[in-house]
């Protein structure tokens, strides 16, 4: 069973606020991956972490989220200016390496209205 | 990059029958291969897994079998029960990307 903790469950937000998300990992993971899925259940990668290293990001994270894996605090995912298109699912995993077992947490399911 | 296709998009089956997902993908240098449940409205739940040093591997009901020259895994449930009825995701990963198929919708029926 997985340990990975996301808050909040579900989090509600206007066009253009801020909208943040958290994410604790199993201990003991050094790798942290944030997914966001669409209503069509389509997975889209966004971000992975080594420790408090960025390995790989796409251009929307890099233009458009702020993400990070601080140590000994849980890592946090942030829309600077939520749009309507960013109302998904959004999934936290986390693994020893990315060629292990990855658990997901239960996931934020944001909503922009 | 690496391509997961889900072959099924949506599987029907009788309580006690088996279940068979299939799932191809494109690059050979993918070497771990999840398969995830996802219930309504919930997050991914890990089932079953196999690397690419195997080519089959079984968790009680579950059947996860890989043919590396073609490409090629599957996820065998067998006896299948009512509470197997989710979304199952394949999934192949590569240096700390994880590629996820489409999803097939399992349906078990009493």
């Amino acid at each position: 069973n997985s340990k990975v903790i996301q808050t909040p469950r579900y989090l509600v937000k206007g066009q253009g606020q801020k909208a943040k998300m958290r994410c604790i990992p199993e201990k003991g993971h050094p790798v942290v991956f944030w997914y966001q899925q669409n209503k069509n259940n389509e997975f889209k990668f966004l971000i992975n972490f080594q420790n408090q290293e960025v390995l790989q990001q796409i251009d929307m994270t890099e233009k458009r989220f702020s993400a990070e894996c601080p140590s000994n605090s849980p890592c946090s995912l942030e829309i600077q200016s939520s749009e309507a298109g960013d109302s998904a699912l959004y999934l936290c995993a986390s693994s020893t390496t990315g060629d292990t077992e990855v658990f997901f947490g239960k996931g934020t399911r944001l909503t922009v209205v | 990059g690496e391509k997961v296709e889900q072959h099924e998009s949506t599987l029907s089956v009788r309580e006690g029958d088996s279940a068979v997902i299939n799932c191809t993908y494109t690059d050979t240098a993918s070497s771990y291969f999840p398969w995830y449940k996802q219930e309504a409205g919930k997050g991914l739940h890990f089932v079953i897994d196999i690397r690419s040093n195997v080519d089959r591997k079984q968790s009680q009901r579950l059947i996860v079998l890989l043919d590396k020259k073609a490409k090629r895994f599957s996820l065998h449930i067998t006896a299948t029960q009512p509470e197997d009825s989710a979304i199952y995701f394949c999934a192949a990963s590569k240096g700390n990307r994880i590629f996820f198929g489409d999803g097939t919708q399992l349906v078990v029926k009493p």
